[in-house]
C-alpha cells in the first residue's frame, strides 16, 4: 500500500542554520505530495505541495522538489528560524484516491 | 471563506465512559470530511472518511465510531472509551475531485483517557 517514510526526530538546529528534513514515499502511478506544519498545540497547516515530479513547492522559505527517480519530496529552508520550531508532516495523495497517507512526522526544534 | 470547528478542544474522561467529538465545516458544500488521530509521538493515523451524507468509510478497526448526519456535520463517537483512546483528534475537510487534494485541519480535540 502507500506509504510515506520521514527522517526520524527531533531534530535540534541553531537559528540561520540549514535545514533539510528527509521523505521519501511509495506509491502507484503520480501521486501528489504535501508538507504540513502542525505548530504547538495547533491543528495542521498546508506548507507546501507539488503535483507532478520535478515540480518545486515553495512557502515562507521552505522549498520541496518532487523527485520521481528517487521517490522523494524533501523539506529544505536555508535559514532557520526560533518561529520554525514545530512538527512538519510528509504525505501523499494517490491519483483519484480521497484520502492522503502521513508520514510520522519529523519535530524541529530551532534554538536562539 | 471556509472554516472548520471542532469541539471540545479538551476532553478528560474516564475508562468505559462514552465520546462524542463534533466537527463541523462552514462556507463550502459536500466537503469530503476526515477524522485522523495522533497519539503521543506518533504519526497521523486515519480514522474514517466520508464522501456524502450516510456515507463513511473506516480504516482501522476499533471501539470508534464515526457519522455524517448533515452535509458539513461530522462526528466521532464511542460507546465506551479505552486507555489505548487517548490522543490528539484531529478533523479535517478537503473539495471533492482535484479538491481533495488539499486537506484543511481543524485545531484538534484532545482526549485524555483515565
Amino acid at each position: 500500500g502507500d506509504s510515506v517514510t520521514q527522517m526520524e526526530g527531533p531534530v535540534t538546529l541553531s537559528e540561520e542554520a540549514f535545514l533539510t528534513i528527509n521523505c521519501t514515499y511509495t506509491a502507484t502511478g503520480y501521486p501528489s505530495l504535501f508538507w504540513y506544519v502542525q505548530y504547538p498545540g495547533e491543528g495542521l497547516q498546508l506548507l507546501l505541495k507539488a503535483t507532478k515530479a520535478d515540480d518545486k513547492g515553495s512557502n515562507k522559505g521552505f522549498e520541496a522538489t518532487y523527485r520521481k527517480e528517487t521517490t522523494s519530496f524533501h523539506l529544505e529552508k536555508g535559514s532557520v528560524q526560533v518561529s520554525d520550531s514545530a512538527v512538519y508532516f510528509c504525505a501523499l495523495r494517490r491519483q483519484g484516491a480521497q484520502k492522503l497517507v502521513f508520514g510520522q512526522g519529523t519535530r524541529l526544534t530551532i534554538n536562539p | 471563506s471556509q472554516t472548520i470547528h471542532q469541539w471540545p478542544a479538551t476532553l478528560v474522561q474516564p475508562v468505559g465512559s462514552p465520546l462524542s467529538l463534533e466537527c463541523t465545516v462552514e462556507g463550502t458544500s459536500n466537503p469530503n470530511l476526515y477524522w485522523y488521530r495522533q497519539a503521543a509521538g506518533r504519526g497521523l493515523q486515519l480514522l474514517f472518511y466520508s464522501v456524502g451524507i450516510g456515507q463513511i468509510s473506516s480504516e482501522v478497526p476499533q471501539n470508534l465510531s464515526a457519522s455524517r448526519p448533515q452535509d458539513r456535520q461530522f462526528i466521532l463517537s464511542s460507546k465506551k472509551l479505552l486507555l489505548s483512546d487517548s490522543g490528539f483528534y484531529l478533523c479535517a475537510w478537503s473539495g471533492g475531485g482535484s479538491g481533495a487534494n488539499v486537506l484543511t485541519f481543524g485545531a484538534g480535540s484532545r482526549l485524555t483517557v483515565l
